[in-house]
């Protein structure tokens, strides 16, 4: 089975810039959340989307949002790019919004902003 | 405001060591806690996953216990292998039941020289 796929592998955007991040879930989860992990860090959580309802929000400005579609898969749009927002950006899916359910992380994006 | 914290924040046995890695939580109403594995660069892959009703949990030679009432988690590796050389992180789930988060520790970078 497929696991956690996300797209692209990488990516170099100049401040000012907008961009799309995306991610398919593994197959039968309807769950996903987003995470920023900056260089030394944990991963700090963004958002989570159940059934294509957003379920919670970290603690991130505006400039980042996101929505599911009815298939399950995401997207993480970030508008206004700072030097800040480089980071490792990780996908994670769960069959359901329960604590009692694993997350499984995708192997992330590599954003580079300079 | 939930914290976690991993110490040592890197570790350096030679191959066959017995270890344990250490992890400590602030608020002790957590729904579960989960060890992960993550290699440079790359996505997080779960190691194990201790519900808040339980103690421990094994894979292979991997164990980790949990202890709510102290707010403190260890990941006892056997064995230890240089294929181990990773840095491994904890996170808490915090939230409700059906809407939540994973809250990240810093991480223990891990070496294990043959």
């Amino acid at each position: 089975d497929a696991g956690v796929t996300q797209s692209p592998t990488h990516l170099i955007k100049t401040r000012g810039q907008h961009v799309t991040l995306r991610c398919s879930p593994i197959s039968g989860h309807k769950s996903v959340s987003w995470y920023q992990q900056v260089l030394g860090q944990g991963p700090q959580f963004i958002f989570q989307y159940y059934e294509k309802e957003e379920r919670g929000r970290g603690n991130f400005p505006d400039r980042f949002s996101a929505r599911q579609f009815p298939n399950y898969s995401s997207e993480l749009n970030v508008n206004a790019l700072l030097l800040g927002d480089s980071a490792l950006y990780l996908c994670a899916s769960s069959y359901r919004d329960r604590p009692t359910d694993t997350q499984y992380f995708g192997p992330g994006t590599r954003l580079t902003v300079l | 405001k939930q914290e976690v914290t991993q110490i040592p924040a890197a570790l350096s046995v030679p191959e066959g060591e017995n270890l344990v890695l250490n992890c400590s939580f602030t608020d002790s109403a957590i729904y579960n806690l989960q060890w992960f594995r993550q290699d440079p660069g790359k996505g997080l892959t779960s190691l194990l996953l201790i519900q808040s009703s339980q103690r421990e949990q094994t894979s292979g030679r991997l164990n980790a216990s949990l202890d709510k009432s102290s707010g403190r988690s260890t990941l006892y590796i056997a064995a230890s292998q240089p294929g181990d050389s990773a840095t491994y992180l904890c996170a808490v789930w915090s939230g409700s039941s059906n809407t939540g988060k994973l809250i990240f520790g810093q991480g223990t970078t891990l070496q294990v020289k043959p």
